[in-house]
């Protein structure tokens, strides 16, 4: 069965700072997996998606998150943390069906 | 992409009423499910929205409870039946543009509810 961990129900950087998020998965398939972000009172958006192909996949407003097999993770990142990036970030896995697997959560919290 | 527009965006109602939500494609899908949040953790699927037959639910959510309509392929509403405060979430709709994930999910804004 599937299933994904996020580290850290919360994680707090300065402004400016280096955001990592981390994710780590398990599947018996290739996974797709992908990076929803809600802000608040929001509904979900697509960050970014990994399905085949280059394993360093670029998203919106910076982010960026590399696959690595080995690992099973899927670690996001952002070089330099603004304060309109705080909000919920979720991780989610697939195996190629139509169901998500979701993990539990991170809220980033920016520090001026 | 498509646009989902949700309604309403949020709701405080009374015990032991109900509440039906809306959801509305600007394109035609074939896939549809409604999703809740309870405060402070991650989604959890009810029930994929099947076009001209019942919705399938997950585990944990029955139809009495959540009765689901999906009359055509760019509409579909979640009743939420019987009100108490434990279902007060955020309940999200989202669409499925192709037939499997790596097409990506869409969605709503989210209705917001507060059982009283």
């Amino acid at each position: 069965a599937q299933s994904v961990t996020q580290l850290g129900s919360h994680v707090s950087v300065s402004e400016g700072a280096l955001v990592l998020l981390r994710c780590n998965y398990s599947s018996s398939v290739p996974p797709y997996l992908f990076w929803y972000v809600q802000y608040p009172n929001q509904g979900l958006q697509l960050l970014l998606k990994y399905t085949t192909g280059a394993t360093l996949v670029k998203g919106i407003n910076g982010f960026e998150a590399e696959f690595k097999k080995s690992e099973t993770s899927f670690h996001l990142t952002k070089p330099s943390a603004h304060m309109s990036d705080a909000a919920e970030y979720f991780c989610a896995v697939s195996d190629g069906n139509y169901q998500l697997i979701w993990g539990a959560g991170t809220k980033l919290i920016i520090k001026p | 992409s498509a646009v989902i527009s949700q309604k309403p965006s949020r709701d405080i109602c009374q015990r032991g009423t109900s509440l039906t939500i809306q959801c509305q494609v600007d394109s035609q899908v074939t896939m549809m499910f409604w999703y809740r949040q309870q405060p402070g953790q991650s989604l959890t699927l009810i029930a994929t929205a099947n076009q001209g037959s019942e919705a399938t639910y997950e585990s944990g959510f029955v139809i009495d409870k959540f009765p689901i309509s999906r009359p055509n392929l760019t509409f579909s509403t979640l009743t939420v039946s019987n009100m108490s405060p434990e279902d007060s979430s955020i309940y999200l709709c989202s669409v499925l543009l192709g037939r499997t994930a790596n097409y990506g999910y869409t969605f709503g804004s989210g209705t917001r509810l507060t059982v009283v």
